[in-house]
């Protein structure tokens, strides 16, 4: 079967630095791709990482190891707005996305 | 980057009619589309993949004749739930990829609410 395993919530203060790991056990890999989603909206791409390694975007980082099956995503000064729920998702060899459970992430002032 | 458009972004509808729900790439030509539903709180689950010219593939435990999909060019792909029920009640997202790209890029999403 296919699994991708997440922390279900997160809770950090604005400024802070928070980390949400991923691990995923698929048929087929082609990269793993990191989702925001606002409450009642539609999820919104922040990242994908095909090969190894830390990818830097802005305040957002995410990083693979394809020998471990796993991937975090780092988000750096953290803000108010950045409290949605983060999805890291898996393209298998069909071209599909199987998406994670979701980490709700909550900032506080 | 690309947008794909989705409508209606909300719909009420009564228990045993059928609703449509399109989904259009509005700046790129998409071959395969992909349809998920999202129940509150949950994750998104793929429901089928929408192949322009041919038949979708659906994912297990999906009634395909209960959520017909037709991608019958490169800009649309619709799906129709038929004969709704008030457990079908839920946010359903397309997404699509430019050119089998890594980056998904997804619909609005519609909130089907059947009572």
């Amino acid at each position: 079967g296919q699994s991708l395993e997440q922390p279900s919530e997160v809770t950090a203060v604005e400024g802070a630095i928070v980390q949400i790991n991923c691990t995923y056990q698929t048929s087929g890999f082609y990269g793993l791709s990191w989702y925001q989603q606002h409450d009642g909206g539609a999820p919104t791409f922040l990242s994908y990482n095909a090969l190894d390694g830390l990818e830097e975007t802005g305040r957002f980082s995410s990083f693979l190891s394809r020998s471990d099956s796993y991937g975090y995503l780092l988000l750096q000064e953290l803000q108010m707005k950045d409290s949605a729920s983060y999805f890291c998702a898996v393209m298998d060899s069909s071209y599909k996305l199987i998406f994670g459970s979701g980490t709700r992430l909550l900032v506080r002032p | 980057g690309a947008v794909v458009s989705q409508h209606p972004s909300w719909v009420i509808c009564k228990s045993g009619t059928s609703v449509k729900i399109e989904c259009r790439s509005l700046d790129f030509q998409a071959t395969t589309m992909f349809w998920y539903r999202q129940f509150p709180k949950q994750s998104l689950m793929l429901m089928a993949t929408s192949n322009e010219g041919s038949k979708a593939t659906y994912e297990q435990g999906v009634e395909k004749d209960k959520f017909l999909i037709n991608h019958a060019s490169l800009t649309l792909s619709t799906l129709t739930v038929t004969s709704a029920h008030p457990e079908d009640s839920s946010f359903y997202i397309c997404s699509a990829s430019d050119d089998g790209g890594t980056e998904a890029f997804f619909g609005q999403g519609t909130r089907l609410t059947v009572v």
